[in-house]
Parts: structure tokens; sequence; C-alpha cells
């Protein structure tokens, strides 16, 4: 089994809707990132929390909030889903301190038409 | 503010052949981390390097190594004996935890492409 599962894998949405991805790790970790990559511009840090309790805003934040449910889970939500949102989430973890090297997971597809 | 530049967006190589892909990044930290990423086509990111910027010698992972040169600030990978399923983007990273504050930055990526 995975180590860290996004779901849905692939979602498609009109403009104006609610949406949440989710995120679930089996792998132990502390700390949960959500980025987004679109083409040509790499990934970049939406949201991260080091523990249930801490939840910090990344690089790009407008539009989202996250929700961390527990140690293992990690949500995203777009409260009103907007076209320039179209894009590939990926859900990540690290473990605490160290070379937070972090571990993906497979990532979601995500159209706002 | 940190960035990190990935100034070939496609590079070739032949099988069994080296190749080396750039990455410089910019920073006033001295306590920073570096990572090489590789993305395959099933889109998954996968860690490939790390490099502490403490760190004087260059990390090595098998087939794959750095060319780390912190006072240039340049962090390149190379691959020896290409093989197929090298074939990927690849992504360098920059971390650093100062202040309180937490940046992961990635560069644009570099896709590689093996030729049989």
């Amino acid at each position: 089994d995975a180590d860290v599962t996004q779901t849905p894998r692939n979602r498609i949405t009109k403009t104006g809707k609610r949406i949440m991805l989710e995120c679930s790790q089996t792998k132990g970790h502390d700390r949960m990132y959500w980025y987004r990559q679109d083409p040509g511009l790499g990934l970049r840090l939406i949201y991260y929390s080091f523990d249930v309790k801490d939840i910090n805003k990344g690089e790009i934040s407008d539009g989202y909030s996250v929700s961390r449910q527990a140690q293992a889970k990690f949500s995203l939500s777009l409260e009103s889903a907007i076209p320039n949102q179209t894009a590939l989430y990926f859900c990540a973890t690290s473990g605490r301190g160290g070379t937070d090297t972090q571990y993906f997971g497979p990532g979601t597809r995500l159209t706002v038409l | 503010a940190q960035t990190v530049t990935q100034s070939q967006p496609e590079m070739s190589v032949q099988e069994a052949e080296t190749v080396t892909l750039s990455c410089t990044y910019d920073t006033s930290e001295s306590d920073y981390y570096l990572f090489w990423y590789k993305q395959p086509p099933s889109r998954q990111m996968i860690l490939v390097i790390r490099q502490e910027a403490y760190k004087q010698q260059n990390a090595t992972e098998n087939r794959f190594s750095v060319n780390f040169q912190k006072a240039a600030k340049s962090f390149s990978l190379k691959i020896s004996d290409s093989q197929l399923g090298d074939a990927a983007m690849y992504f360098c990273a920059y971390r650093s935890f100062v202040s309180g504050t937490y940046k992961y930055i990635f560069g644009t990526g570099t896709r590689l492409k093996v030729l049989a």
C-alpha cells in the first residue's frame, strides 16, 4: 500500500463550486504539505502543517484553506473554485527535523471549468 | 527572496552515457538543504539525492551524484550510465527554516530524454 494517498486522483468541477482534496499518510510523519504544480512553474507551496495544531501559509495560499484532522490526515479546500486553480495538486509528508526529505502522494489533477 | 533556477528546459542523453543537469539558487542563508527530485510520466515525485549545505562532500547515490559549489550557489546533478528508466522531469529544490520561516522552493524542472 502507498504511504501517502490522495483522493480523488482526478476531478473536474465548475467555477464557484467548493472542492476538498484529501490526503492520508501511514508514514507516521508529523509534517504535511500541499503543493500545486503548473506547467513551466514547478511546484509551489500552498500550506504546511508541522503538527495537528500548527498550520501555516505557504507561498500561494490565497483562495485555499486547509484542515489537519489528525496526524495522518490533511485536507485542502477550494471554497469557490476558479479556472486558474486548474492544476496538479500534491500532498507531501516529512519527518520531524533532519533533512526534511519530502515524500509525495500521487497527485490530484483538478480541472475547473 | 530565495530562488531556484534550472536553465535547461530539456536535455537528451544517449543510453549508457553521462549527463549533467544544472541548478543554481540564490539565498543569503547559511543553513539549508538542497534536493533533486524525479517525476516520471506517472507524475509521482521521487527523491533522487539530497545535500546538506554545511557538508563540503558531494552527495552520491549509486549512479547519481551532485556537484555542490556553495560559493557559486550551484547544485548540478550528474547521472552516469543513463538508463531508459531515467527519462523524467527532474526538479531541483531548496529548503530552509530560519527564524520561524519555512521555505521549500522548487525550480521549474528539466525534462530528460534518454535515447536508445
